[in-house]
């Protein structure tokens, strides 16, 4: 079975803090994505990377940035947190090729 | 426009009702298509694939239809445990596949 495994399934943190938030996929994917997900506004893609060391904006990269440095791993980092990052982040991961993707459990992450 | 979209309902039925939801994608392009599930407070669950000839997996009917760029999803004998929201997921063409998402349709299942 395919794994990915988020760091935090609840993260509590204050504005402006650097938070990061990690995931690892078991399965040598090549792609890994990261989307936030709010009420009414379904899942959209913040970055996502093809490769080791590589990353591409997604539709709401503002405030965000993102670290591939093996391929397993894909991180997303908040670097000054917002009450407005108030929401739910979901990594998923997909072979290369129009196959589906999946997801980790997610990570609530609430900034107060 | 929205690339991908979805009546967010609910579709409240009862068991062993027929239902259906439509998605519409705006990039002709697209190659591949998904039903995925989501229960409140989860990660989405690829439901299934949608294959051109359509595909059928159970009480699960996925169809294509590529002229008027839809797919629909039937769900035949509605259980309570149906209870979910239904991602249509479009994986957009471009240099890597991008899988994009439909905001969902909230289906209610009651006795």
């Amino acid at each position: 079975d395919v794994k990915v495994t988020q760091s935090s399934r609840y993260l509590v943190k204050r504005t402006g803090e650097k938070v990061f938030l990690e995931c690892v996929q078991d399965m040598d994917h090549e792609n890994m994505f990261w989307y936030r997900q709010d009420p009414g506004l379904g899942l959209r893609l913040i970055y996502f990377s093809y490769d080791v060391k590589m990353k591409e904006k997604g539709d709401i990269p503002e405030g965000y940035s993102v670290s591939r440095e093996k391929k397993e791993r894909f991180s997303l980092i908040l670097e000054s947190a917002s009450t407005n990052q108030t929401s739910m982040y979901l990594c998923a991961s997909s072979p290369r090729g129009q196959v589906e993707a999946f997801f980790g459990q997610g990570t609530r992450l609430t900034v107060v | 426009r929205k690339e991908v979209e979805q009546d967010p309902g609910p579709f409240n039925v009862p068991e062993g009702a027929t239902v259906a939801f439509n998605c519409t994608y705006s990039n002709s392009a697209s190659q591949s298509f998904f039903w995925y599930r989501q229960d409140c407070r989860k990660e989405p669950k690829l439901l299934m694939s949608v294959y051109s000839s359509g595909n059928e997996d159970g009480r699960f009917t996925a169809q294509l239809n590529r002229a008027s760029q839809y797919i629909s999803l039937l769900i035949r004998d509605s259980k309570l445990s149906d209870s979910a929201t239904y991602l249509c997921v479009v994986n957009m063409p471009g240099g890597s596949y991008i899988p994009t998402f439909g905001r969902g349709t909230s289906l209610i299942v009651h006795p």
